[in-house]
């Protein structure tokens, strides 16, 4: 099956730095990339869509600008946390999709975000 | 708004026994429908699929139906495991976009 790893599963930060977790496909290309965060007992909200070489599109109330969002190759994106804040401590996953046309998303294992 | 519901945010069921996860949606427009599983601290893995021109599509112990009419989905996992205790997330597409909308979730828990 499609492999999605994400990188550091866990990060503690103190209050106003800035953090990056990568998401990488080891085993396809990831045309499309997707990040979402979830909250404990929450489904999972969708952040973000990015696609390889352009510009994420981001979903209503994220904030582009505190949420960085790359996606430089088929294989790899990456969400910064730019003056992150408590309330920025979260679970963030991210996912991928192939170029099959298929519509599943292949998921990450999660990084654990807590902002002291 | 919420448009893809699971009613139950848990469901106990006894091991060997048919667990049944239920998921409604409202959007007429969405026309794939996939659902996850997802252990705590973990990413969602995907499980099974339906287009919205089945009515049913099985895998293994995994029986996915679709009545659009109804705007209602519901997963059958026959027999049921300890093994497959986790949450369980639906989720629907516009296939004509890539954005997945999912579900609340529910707890299954199979008890041996």
């Amino acid at each position: 099956g499609a492999v999605v790893s994400q990188h550091p599963s866990w990060v503690i930060c103190k209050s106003g730095t800035s953090v990056k977790i990568e998401c990488r496909s080891l085993d396809f290309q990831a045309t499309t990339m997707f990040w979402y965060r979830q909250f404990p007992k929450q489904s999972l909200m969708l952040m973000a869509t990015s696609n390889e070489g352009s510009k994420a599109t981001y979903e209503q109330g994220v904030e582009k600008d505190k949420f960085l969002i790359n996606h430089a190759s088929l294989t790899l994106s990456t969400l910064t946390v730019t003056s992150a804040h408590p309330e920025d401590s979260s679970f963030y996953i991210c996912s991928g999709s192939g170029t099959s046309g298929a519509y599943e998303q292949y998921f990450g294992p999660g990084t654990r975000l807590t902002v002291t | 708004d919420q448009q893809v519901k699971q009613n139950s945010p848990s469901l106990s069921v006894q091991e060997g026994r048919i667990s049944i996860l239920n998921c409604d949606y409202t959007n007429s427009m969405f026309d794939y429908f996939l659902w996850y599983k997802k252990y705590p601290a973990e990413g969602p893995t995907f499980l099974i699929s339906i287009s919205s021109i089945k009515d049913k599509n099985e895998d293994g112990r995994f029986t996915v139906f679709l009545n659009k009419s109804a705007k209602h989905l519901s997963l059958h996992i026959v027999p049921s495991q300890p093994g497959d205790s986790a949450v369980y997330f639906c989720a629907a597409i516009e296939t004509s976009g890539s954005r997945l909308t999912f579900g609340e979730g529910t707890q299954l828990t199979v008890n041996p």
